[in-house]
């Protein structure tokens, strides 16, 4: 159980354009889910806190207007980059929180998603 | 600051030898601590969890890890490496966000 999902796994696109990257919990609602980055041989920077139903929370140095989150149901939360740029191109984790008997979280992870671009 | 530190970056370890990964962690109270491994082209697993309780945690594929608050550390280990256990492993703590480590780089040789 607590399978997460993203999609696409790798996406190429050019300067300039917006990409749209999904990330779903497939057998649990997340109220919670995560945005991280992550660079090669480096660890994961968490980038904003996406809650279902209301703004996402985003850490410091992270532009909001440039990393769109919606977290539109219990299941889905995307993330929107816009106006990539190459120094966009990065490696995209999601997670999604499970809460167990209201007294722990546990974070589940998505397969990541490879973005390029040109 | 609260944080976890990973000493070592990469580590190379013969099949069947014995394994061990630090992690140190900087936090006023007792946090809660995980161990996460990537492998290449796949999303982050957990591997096990530090709560509270028992110091000494069982995880999956035959890990576990020590708690050990005189120290401020919770190192994995694995008595009997695997050539599939290659992978990245990153500590972690929190609750409800979680901050990582720099991450361990295992190599296995034959």
């Amino acid at each position: 159980g607590a399978v997460v999902s993203q999609h696409p796994s790798w996406v190429i696109c050019k300067s300039g354009t917006s990409v749209k990257i999904e990330c779903r919990s497939l057998d649990f609602q997340a109220t919670t889910m995560f945005w991280y980055r992550q660079f090669p041989k480096q660890s994961l920077m968490l980038m904003a806190t996406s809650n279902e139903g209301s703004k996402a929370t985003y850490e410091q140095g992270v532009e909001k207007d440039k990393f769109l989150i919606n977290h539109a149901s219990l299941t889905l939360s995307t993330l929107t980059v816009t106006s990539a740029h190459p120094e966009d191109s990065s490696f995209y984790i999601c997670s999604a929180n499970l809460i167990h008997r209201q007294t722990s979280y546990e974070q589940y992870f998505g397969p990541g998603t490879r973005l390029t671009v040109t | 600051a609260q944080s976890v530190t990973q000493p070592d970056i990469h580590i190379t370890v013969s099949e069947g030898a014995s394994l061990e990964l630090r992690c140190n962690y900087s936090y006023g109270a007792t946090p809660y601590l995980f161990w996460y491994v990537q492998s290449p082209g796949q999303g982050l697993q957990l591997l096990l969890k530090y709560f509270s309780g028992d110091t000494l945690v069982q995880g999956i594929k035959g890990f576990e890890a020590e708690f050990k608050r005189s120290q401020s550390s919770f190192n994995l280990r694995k008595p009997s490496v695997h050539w599939s256990d290659a992978a990245e492993y990153f500590c972690a703590f929190g609750d409800y966000k979680l901050s990582f480590g720099a991450g361990t780089t295992v190599t296995v040789r034959a």
